[in-house]
Formats: structure tokens, sequence, C-alpha cells
């Protein structure tokens, strides 16, 4: 099956900096990679997702890159502020059925210095 | 966006009792739910796949007859932790798919979880 690994698994940076998390996955067969904002005791947020048919994507202040070939993927966020600070999940899926499980990564608890 | 319930949202139970969970899709019908289980500071751990009408298919080392699943409408899953004990206290977060044109990337929507303390 899919497993997805995720580091670091804690990141702080200074309120303004970048933050960069890293994942990959084992499934060549995965085609969907959504990245989750938790903060604690809620739900996870989709915060952005990206396909395989694509190789990034950005949101405002959020970005994500795909590298199908390595099976590495990222997530880029610029002008970090203190709301940022959560719980970040990589994860991966397939988009072939509504039925389609999401594996998670371990998660990154990222921490903006002010 | 689809919105997704749980109720409880939160329970504190003795050991040996069971307890009953229950995720709801609001606004939309729910082909597939699925049922996951949180550990403090760990990831969401996928313990089962439900889908309306017929048995859930549960995850390597999960018990299906300690974590019972009933997916009995298009917009009802109910988790039920039998015989519960101390190591069940965890966060269970529920999720839901919609197939068709509402969902073109399969997304899930999150309910907003339940914590269990078992005493």
């Amino acid at each position: 099956g899919e497993n997805v690994e995720q580091h670091p698994s804690t990141l702080s940076v200074q309120e303004g900096d970048s933050a960069v998390i890293k994942c990959t996955y084992s499934d060549s067969a995965s085609n969907y990679f959504p990245w989750y904002k938790q903060e604690l005791g809620k739900r996870p947020q989709l915060i952005i997702d990206i396909r395989s048919n694509v190789g990034e994507k950005k949101d405002q202040r959020i970005a994500v890159t795909l590298n199908k070939t390595a099976k590495h993927f990222s997530l880029h966020i610029t002008e970090t502020q203190p709301e940022d600070s959560a719980v970040y999940f990589c994860a991966a899926s397939t988009l072939y059925s509504s039925a389609s499980k999401i594996i998670f990564g371990s998660g990154t608890r990222l921490s903006i210095r002010p | 966006g689809a919105v997704v319930s749980q109720h409880p949202s939160r329970v504190i139970c003795k050991s040996g009792t069971s307890v009953k969970i229950e995720c709801r899709s609001l606004d939309f019908q729910a082909t597939t739910m699925f049922w996951y289980r949180q550990f403090p500071k760990q990831s969401l751990m996928l313990m089962a796949t439900s889908n309306e009408g017929s048995k859930a298919t549960y995850e390597q080392g999960v018990e299906k007859d300690k974590f019972l699943i009933n997916h009995a409408s298009l917009t009802l899953s109910t988790l039920t932790v039998t015989s519960a004990h101390p190591e069940d206290s965890s966060f269970y977060i529920c999720s839901a798919t919609i197939a068709g044109a509402r969902s073109s990337y399969n997304e899930q929507f999150f309910g907003p979880g339940t914590r269990l303390t078992v005493l």
C-alpha cells in the first residue's frame, strides 16, 4: 500500500520568512496530493492540492510542487505570519473513485516566531 | 462547501462500556465515509472505509469486532467502540466524499472530530 513520509517533524521560522515542508510517496498510482492544516483540537482543513498532471500550483502565499519521477512533493509558504502556526499534513490519494483512501504523512508542527 | 458533522464532540466513559459516534453529511449524500483515529501529536490513521449499504473495509490491525461501523444511509455513518479501554482514548474523525460533478477531486470533507476519554 501507499506510504507517505514527511519532513521535518518540527519547523520554526521567523515571521516573514519562508517555510518548506517535504514529502515523498511510494505508490506510483497516486495522482492526487492534498495538503492539510490542523489547529489543536480541530479538524484538518484542506489548504491546497495538486494533481499529478501538474508540476506546480500556487495560491497566494502557498505553493506546492510535485516531482512525479522522484515521487517528491513539497509545500512552500512565503511571508509567514503568526496565524500560519499549526500542524501541516501532506497526503496522497487517487482520483479514480470516491472510495479512494487518503494516506497522511506524519505531520509537521510549524511555529512562527514573532 | 460540503458540511460534515459529528456527535458527540466529547465523551467520557468508564472502561468496559460502549460508545457510539455519529458522522453526518448535512448538505450532500455521502457514498463513502472514512473513519480516522488520531492520538496526541500524531497523524491521522485510517481505521476503515464505510460504504452505504455494505460492510465496512477495515485497515490492517483494526479490530472489526471492536470498532463496529454501520453506514445505514447516504447521510449517516456510525462508529461504535465496544468495551472501551483507556488505550482507546483518542480523537476520532470522520470524513465523507461525494461522487459526481460536485466533487471532481474526490475531496474528503472532514467532521469536527470526537474526543473520547476512557477512564
